[in-house]
């Protein structure tokens, strides 16, 4: 089984739609995070979560939200999808000093 | 805040030729330094990592030493496969900051 896993793996959704990205890792850790990949930018935080309480906005929240529904699961939420909210989603645990498990990503496109 | 740059790609290659990826970072303090490589399809994972500086992580016979006069923290392998052709990641992590920050990224393509 996977440590990290995210569901859906692929969406194709259209604009003004609700989506749920879901995280859930079995390593019993922490502190969770999700990361946007765009071609050419590399990784952009978007937001982490330190515990259940703990919920911290990265570089690009805007126009997402987060629930940390347990230790174990962590949601990323697209309130109102807009097309250029389309890139690859990664959740990602901190599995010692600054090193990231990382899930296999959701890539998202909104239409 | 924390700041990475890494060298654009994407990279080319033949196989067994001799790979550098450079990358620099801006930081306070002393900050640990991190390689992750993403295979097609796939999420990233660790390559390897180093902690302090003059440090010199490896993998895979991936190579990169921790250069704190340069900052610096390029990646170097002496022949590349195939196999190696992927997007790789610098990043660096200061003790009690709450996140990795990323480099963008460098693509290489290994052909036969």
């Amino acid at each position: 089984d996977a440590d990290v896993t995210q569901t859906p793996r692929n969406r194709i959704t259209k604009t003004g739609k609700r989506i749920m990205l879901e995280c859930s890792q079995t390593k019993g850790h922490d502190r969770m995070y999700w990361y946007r990949q765009d071609p050419g930018l590399g990784l952009q935080l978007i937001y982490y979560s330190f515990d259940v309480k703990d919920i911290n906005k990265g570089e690009i929240s805007d126009g997402y939200s987060v629930s940390r529904q347990a230790q174990a699961k962590f949601s990323l939420s697209l309130e109102s999808a807009i097309p250029n909210q389309t890139a690859l989603y990664f959740c990602a645990t901190i599995v010692g000093a600054g090193e990231l498990f990382f899930g296999e990503g959701s890539r998202l496109t909104v239409l | 805040g924390n700041s990475v740059t890494q060298m654009e790609g994407p990279v080319t290659l033949s196989e067994e030729a001799f790979l550098t990826i450079n990358c620099t970072y801006t930081a306070t303090g002393y900050p640990s330094l991190f390689w992750y490589v993403q295979y097609p399809g796939e999420g990233l994972q660790l390559l390897l990592k180093a902690t302090k500086a003059d440090d010199k992580g490896s993998n895979k016979g991936f190579e990169a030493t921790y250069r704190k006069e340069t900052t610096s923290f390029h990646l170097e392998k002496g022949s590349v496969q195939v196999s190696d052709s992927a997007v790789y990641f610098c990043a660096c992590h200061n003790t009690g900051r709450r996140a990795l920050t990323f480099g963008s990224g460098t693509r290489l393509q290994v052909q036969p």
